[in-house]
């Protein structure tokens, strides 16, 4: 059974710019949901999606975006990058039947410069 | 509204000595709680999972937690700290729906330190 998987591992862009980060949910697991991981800090909640719909957000601006895909793999989109934005960022999948479950990705580094 | 708070960022115990790290939460339904460990440049690894059946949950790697409603926590234990335990902890709360939306809030975590 393989895990669930993030790319890139570290990435570096400047403020202004746009970044996606793509995540491989676990085989079998049709909801993913997104985090942002601040130095020194918990993961904060960024979106779930669940068959490809978004189905829940926290409290991050538009610029935050994403996409499920029919083999529910997802994508985070982040635009006009700001200085803030630098983070450490996790997706997480779980199953439909235990959605309370979530398996964490590596994540990916994000620094903005 | 939901919320978690870890009582101490880092905590130190002795090799073999017990490990207690501190968890009240805070849900206005009833909750399902969490522990999560992280390591260092690694995502988070699920310990153990709170979701209102027994009050003592057994987890991985020896941990354990107990849901006391009436105090509002979900504290960590294990018995016996090892070398490999080092690592950071995150208490996390979640409200209890079966499918769908499920948000999950993590506290600000807990570093442990193990000295040998």
């Amino acid at each position: 059974e393989t895990g669930v998987t993030q790319s890139p591992t570290h990435l570096i862009k400047t403020r202004g710019q746009q970044v996606t980060l793509r995540c491989s949910s676990q085989s079998g697991h049709n909801t993913v949901s997104w985090y942002q991981q601040a130095l020194g800090q918990g993961p904060q909640f960024i979106f779930q999606y669940y068959r490809e719909e978004e189905n829940g957000r926290g409290n991050f601006p538009p610029r935050f975006s994403g996409l499920q895909f029919p083999n529910y793999s997802s994508e985070l989109n982040v635009n006009a990058l700001e200085l803030d934005d630098s983070a450490l960022y996790l997706c997480a999948s779980a199953s439909e039947r235990y959605t309370d479950t979530q398996y964490f990705g590596p994540g990916t580094r994000l620094t903005v410069l | 509204a939901q919320s978690v708070t870890q009582l101490g960022s880092h905590v130190s115990v002795s090799e073999g000595a017990l490990v207690l790290l501190r968890c009240n939460y805070s849900s206005s339904v009833p909750p399902y709680l969490f522990w999560y460990v992280q390591y260092p440049n690694q995502g988070l690894q699920l310990l153990l999972k709170y979701t209102s059946a027994a009050t003592l949950v057994k987890g991985i790697n020896g941990f354990e937690a107990e849901f006391k409603k009436s105090e509002t926590s979900f504290h960590l234990t294990k018995p016996s700290a090892h070398m490999s335990d080092a690592a950071e902890y995150f208490c996390a709360v979640s409200d209890q729906r079966s499918g769908g939306y499920q948000k999950v809030t993590f506290g600000t975590g807990t570093k442990l330190q193990v000295i040998p």
